[in-house]
């Protein structure tokens, strides 16, 4: 159990670029989260997936976000034409459970844009 | 909605201290109430939880026991040490699959 991990740590991009996020989940879950800190604020749900099907969104994640998982294994978040509000830490948490009974979050990516 | 309030920090104590965050919460239904701690440069992990009323707990000496009638959840440990210096979440879960977090507090454990 290598526990999860988050590729790349930092990633700091100027406004109106692409960016793309990795999490590779514990290998055995088949349910995957991401969701969205700001400093000083909880984390924030952005979607789920069960295996390669995203199962819930959040309003939060508006047409410039996307995810997928298609393999049903790792996962990539993009984020298209990054703007200043999207400056956060992004966070992938996986389990193996029906409901939220334990997540597995990783370190998370730092986001900046400039 | 579902949402957590949680007492802001930071908080600072002695080694050996009793310590209590405060949590409350306000759902329809019967969530699961969780808290989750973060220690420096780690991810966040699950520290303990509950899935319905009166329900207590427990986990490395920290408590917290579910309460439906005040909406609360509040974290207890009898004697806190320097290792305990983190940050807590505590988080709910009602019927779905997404946590909703409060905000966080620091605690600050001094030798």
């Amino acid at each position: 159990d290598t526990g999860v991990s988050q590729d790349p740590r930092h990633k700091i991009t100027k406004r109106g670029q692409n960016v793309t996020f990795r999490c590779d989940p514990i290998s055995e879950h088949n349910r995957l989260y991401w969701y969205r800190q700001t400093l000083g604020q909880g984390p924030e749900f952005l979607t789920y997936f069960q295996n390669e099907a995203q199962l819930e969104k959040s309003r939060l994640l508006s047409d410039r976000f996307s995810a997928e998982r298609p393999k049903g294994s790792f996962s990539t978040l993009e984020i298209q034409r990054t703007e200043q509000g999207d400056s956060a830490m992004y966070l992938c948490a996986s389990s193996n459970r029906g409901r939220v009974e334990k997540l597995f979050f990783g370190s998370g990516t730092q986001l900046s844009v400039l | 909605g579902n949402s957590v309030t949680q007492m802001e920090g930071p908080v600072t104590l002695s080694e050996e201290a009793f310590l209590t965050i405060n949590c409350t919460y306000t759902a329809t239904g019967y969530p699961s109430l969780f808290w989750y701690v973060q220690y420096p440069g780690e991810g966040l992990q699950l520290l303990l939880k509950a899935t319905k009323a009166d329900d207590k707990g427990s986990n490395k000496g920290f408590e917290a026991t579910y309460r439906k009638e005040t909406t609360s959840f509040h974290l207890e440990k009898g004697s806190v040490q320097v290792s305990d210096s983190a940050v807590y979440f505590c988080a709910l879960s009602n019927s779905g699959y997404a946590l909703n977090f409060g905000k966080g507090t620091s605690l600050l454990v001094t030798p």
